[in-house]
């Protein structure tokens, strides 16, 4: 099981409100990122970081905004949510030699 | 434009069957390619990974194989249980392409007792 953890897992809000998913990890991984995926559908990489200090834009254009201050945490806050950000946001973190990612519970938000 | 396939089609197999998931792409000189299982309300958990000069890779009940001639992995699950249920993505990285994957849309397996 990796050490990734995502909050909150659900999260129903109002058309306007500002929010923050959380993301951390434990394994000191420097490369990390968010997904966007809709049910039935594949991810699509919305923002990742290489590491503190570090962040790009995916190949989904989106609202959102990340930050990396610490190795660790990496959160994604939309300013003004509407409805059309619905969607299962993932989290996911890089070992540099295996290449392969870890990835949060995920959180499920709705937008009303 | 680069683009992955997998099967269209949700798949439904009796247990104890051997599973095989189709995973297509083109316009990609990929590095490696992975497997990944996604239970419902989850996040991905990595299987396997097999790189451009490997042919086949086994990991227990698992087999990958990788032709990049024909663009093409399968993904074999031998002895196939109602617990292996769930959906599988395959994933590239493209050489130079800074270690960023792209995920395929996945196959819904069921296996039925």
């Amino acid at each position: 099981e990796a050490d990734i953890y995502q909050t909150p897992r659900y999260l129903v809000i109002g058309t306007g409100k500002k929010i923050t998913l959380e993301c951390s990890q434990t394994m000191g991984h420097d490369k990390m990122y968010w997904y966007q995926q809709d049910p039935g559908m594949e991810l699509h990489l919305i923002h990742y970081s290489y590491g503190v200090n570090s962040t790009e834009k995916g190949d989904l254009s989106s609202e959102s905004t990340v930050s990396r201050i610490r190795t660790e945490h990496f959160p994604l806050t939309l300013e003004s949510a509407r409805p059309s950000h619905t969607s299962q946001y993932l989290c996911a973190s890089s070992d540099p030699w295996m290449e392969t990612q870890y990835f949060g519970p995920g959180t499920r938000l709705l937008v009303l | 434009s680069q683009k992955i396939e997998q099967n269209s089609e949700a798949l439904n197999i009796q247990e104890g069957k051997t599973a095989t998931l189709t995973c297509n792409y083109t316009n990609y000189s990929p590095a490696y390619l992975q497997w990944y299982r996604q239970d419902p309300g989850r996040g991905p958990v990595f299987l396997l990974l097999i790189r451009e000069n490997e042919k086949e890779k086994r990991k227990e009940r698992l087999k990958v194989t990788f032709d990049t001639t024909l663009k093409q992995s399968l993904f074999h699950i031998t002895a196939s249980q109602p617990a292996d249920s769930a959906t599988y993505l395959c994933a590239l990285e493209a050489s130079g392409s800074a270690r960023q994957l792209t995920f395929g849309s996945g196959t819904q397996l069921t296996v039925l007792p």
